[in-house]
């Protein structure tokens, strides 16, 4: 266990649905960042909150994708109108500004199916 | 482009060590090395790091070549538990960074 929290652990939902994952950090982590792994990949990279900011977007992330860190606690991240390419573990990490390397710590993950 | 380059799989057996090599050729002065591992149905976790020296930890223990264009991860005596997705990941130095993770090395531990 890492300290990084996710909810729920699966979904399952039709196409069309919209659904929200919740992330929640390690406590003094003020960095928290979002990655996509679909089977057989490593982790790719979706977005990055420094506290509430959110300051860096990946091109997978379509207008479908928004994600929040409202008082840069903890991080929701909503997909709206599902589609089947979606299904994929969606995870999130979270980490220290320590001012030199930074060291990642990831959540168990929530695994997407669009049916 | 933060590649690195990994085999694809490697084998090994039991309280054997091994080594799981990394080719980092284009990597910059000021990037270091992190090594994650992912087991099965769980997010990564990070095993160690280093800049230019060997870094040892109760992990692993990280070999870096002299002039950094490949590194070494090295399990003493692997167990049973190491059989996973082993990460190689170019990090900045400073400021945030958002992990480039290549496919990895997938290991397997035999009895």
């Amino acid at each position: 266990d890492t300290g990084v929290s996710q909810d729920p652990r699966h979904k399952i939902t039709k196409r069309g649905q919209n659904v929200t994952f919740r992330c929640d950090p390690i406590s003094e982590h003020n960095r928290l960042y979002w990655y996509r792994q679909t089977l057989g990949q490593g982790p790719e990279f979706l977005t990055y909150f420094q506290n509430e900011a959110q300051l860096e977007k990946s091109r997978l992330l379509s207008d479908r994708f928004s994600a929040e860190r409202p008082k840069g606690s903890f991080s929701t991240l909503e997909i709206q109108r599902t589609e089947q390419g979606d299904s994929a573990m969606y995870l999130c990490a979270s980490s220290l500004d320590g001012g030199g390397y930074e060291t990642q710590y990831f959540g168990p993950g929530t695994r997407l199916l669009v049916l | 482009d933060a590649k690195t380059t990994q085999p694809n799989s490697m084998e090994s057996n039991e309280e054997e060590p091994v080594h799981l090599p990394c080719n980092h050729s284009t990597i910059s002065g000021t990037d270091y090395i992190h090594w994650y591992r992912q087991l099965p149905s769980q997010g990564p976790e990070y095993v160690i790091h280093g800049l230019t020296s060997n870094v040892n930890n109760r992990m692993a223990s990280l070999a870096i070549a002299e002039d950094r264009k490949s590194s070494t991860l090295i399990l003493h005596r692997a167990t049973l538990r190491d059989a996973a997705v082993y990460y190689c990941i170019r990090t900045r130095s400073s400021g945030y960074s958002t992990l480039t993770f290549g496919k990895g090395t997938m290991l397997l531990v035999s009895p």
